[in-house]
């Protein structure tokens, strides 16, 4: 597609709960990049791929957070045992190459209640 | 300190004001610089690119200090519409974007 998709728009999950997001990227573009906006406008990176492989993770939490991007599927980022501060906007971002502009989706915004 | 530092204001301006945002980041290897705008935490939109050189678009002039490692952005006759939050974004070699706090701009009539 010509933009870049992620759903859901909402999601709301308990305390403990797992949470899977997804992104689909521009048709064509081989990079990928996951960033978290919690409160006060604050962006976080958290990791790239370079079609399905791991490019950068160095933003990513060492524990309960994984991603993926397999091939002919939307990339997914997913947080097992959500925490009230997993809370924030998820944006997916995708590049035709690494120094590129960036498109970014329209987020998906984790509630952990 | 945080990688890239802005004054997240906010700056309340009437229209036709001219308004300054500045920036400072604490990598001087980075690669790129951009501004990015936010709007109600919708997306951030790619507004412009920033050089060493300076460079403009329509209202808006950005400009690049390697040496001191600043950042600027200049809105000329402020419209309602450039109401938004202002990002300060630098381009690590890996491709990842690191973003300032976000500077919010509210434009009166």
């Amino acid at each position: 597609g010509e933009e870049v998709a992620q759903t859901p728009k909402h999601l709301v999950r308990g305390e403990g709960q797992k949470a899977k997001l997804y992104c689909a990227p521009i048709k064509g573009h081989s990079y990928v990049f996951w960033y978290q906006q919690v409160l006060k406008n604050e962006f976080k990176f958290l990791i790239s791929f370079q079609n399905e492989n791991v490019f950068d993770e160095t933003g990513m939490p060492k524990e309960r957070f994984s991603a993926k991007c397999l091939p002919n599927s939307p990339c997914s980022l997913e947080i097992q045992a959500t925490k009230l501060e997993d809370s924030a906007v998820y944006f997916c971002a995708s590049s035709p190459y690494q120094s590129y502009e960036q498109y970014f989706g329209p987020g998906t915004r984790l509630t952990v209640t | 300190r945080k990688e890239v530092e802005q004054d997240p204001g906010p700056f309340n301006v009437p229209e036709g004001a001219t308004v300054a945002f500045n920036c400072t980041y604490s990598n001087s290897a980075s690669q790129s610089f951009f501004w990015y705008r936010q709007d109600c935490r919708k997306e951030p939109k790619l507004l412009m690119s920033v050089y060493s050189s300076g460079n403009e678009d329509g209202r808006f002039t950005a400009q690049l200090n390697r040496a001191s490692q600043y950042i600027s952005l200049l809105i000329r006759d402020s419209k309602l519409s450039d109401s938004a939050t202002y990002l300060c974004v630098v381009r690590e070699y890996t491709g990842k974007l690191i973003f300032g706090q976000g500077t919010t701009l509210q434009v009166k009539p």
